[in-house]
């Protein structure tokens, strides 16, 4: 089955931008929506189709999508971007949605 | 609004059986694909089973044969029947929208926990 692979842990001072990969086999040919989870809350999407914002999420966050890595842009992080990060995409060979492991963000 | 209410869990011994609701407002649940998704305390998301608006359903390998995803138009409900239950079913299980062209998941539900202990 497909396997998404995102770093346990990224950390970040407030201001500065804080960048979140998700590792795939040709991932840039998948598309990739991220979420964000906050402790004791349900998931919040906020990236779709690699790049797109739902409706009220910051312009801050932002996504690409290429070759073998996604990777999800917090710009001006906050102490309030405090959170664990999911990428996840639909795997056509399997019909099964994947998400990767999780990322947990800390802001220094 | 669209809203999204799950209900059902608890603690239920191993190999028992429970089953979950997520009563869906703001839209009707037959309208779009719907999912449930698990998390195992402490741990990331899980994709258990998903259900189209056809009908066609989908599940993990880990809870195929044992769980059925299953709605109630008149209800505007969507359930989760999990049998044969297992420790390792242990989780916050979270009903979910998707798109009616796309395959990402929005809103969610704030999520039910589920505890298979003896």
């Amino acid at each position: 089955s497909y396997v998404l692979t995102q770093p346990p842990s990224v950390s970040v001072a407030p201001g500065k931008t804080a960048s979140i990969t998700c590792g795939g086999d040709n991932i840039g040919r998948k598309s990739v929506h991220w979420y964000q989870q906050r402790p004791g809350q349900a998931p919040v999407l906020v990236i779709y189709s690699d790049g797109d914002r739902p409706s009220g999420i910051p312009e801050r966050f932002s996504g690409s999508n290429s070759g073998n890595t996604a990777t999800l842009t917090i710009s001006r992080v906050e102490d309030g971007d405090e959170s664990d990060y999911y990428c996840q995409v639909w795997d056509i060979a399997s019909d099964h949605w994947v998400f990767g492991g999780g990322t947990k963000l800390t802001v220094l | 609004e669209v809203q999204l209410v799950e209900t059902g869990g608890g603690l239920i011994q191993p190999g028992g059986s429970l089953r979950l609701s997520c009563a869906a407002s703001g839209f009707p649940v037959n309208s779009n694909y719907m999912t449930w998704v698990r998390q195992a305390p402490g741990k990331g998301l899980e994709w258990v089973s998903l259900i189209y608006s056809s009908g066609i359903t989908y599940y993990a390998d880990s809870v195929k044969g044992r769980f059925t995803i299953s709605r109630d138009n008149s209800k505007n409900t969507l359930y989760l029947q999990m049998n044969s239950l297992r420790g390792e079913d242990t989780a916050v299980y979270y009903c979910a929208r998707g798109p009616k062209v796309g395959n990402w998941f929005d809103p969610w539900g704030q999520g039910t926990l589920v505890t298979v202990s003896s």
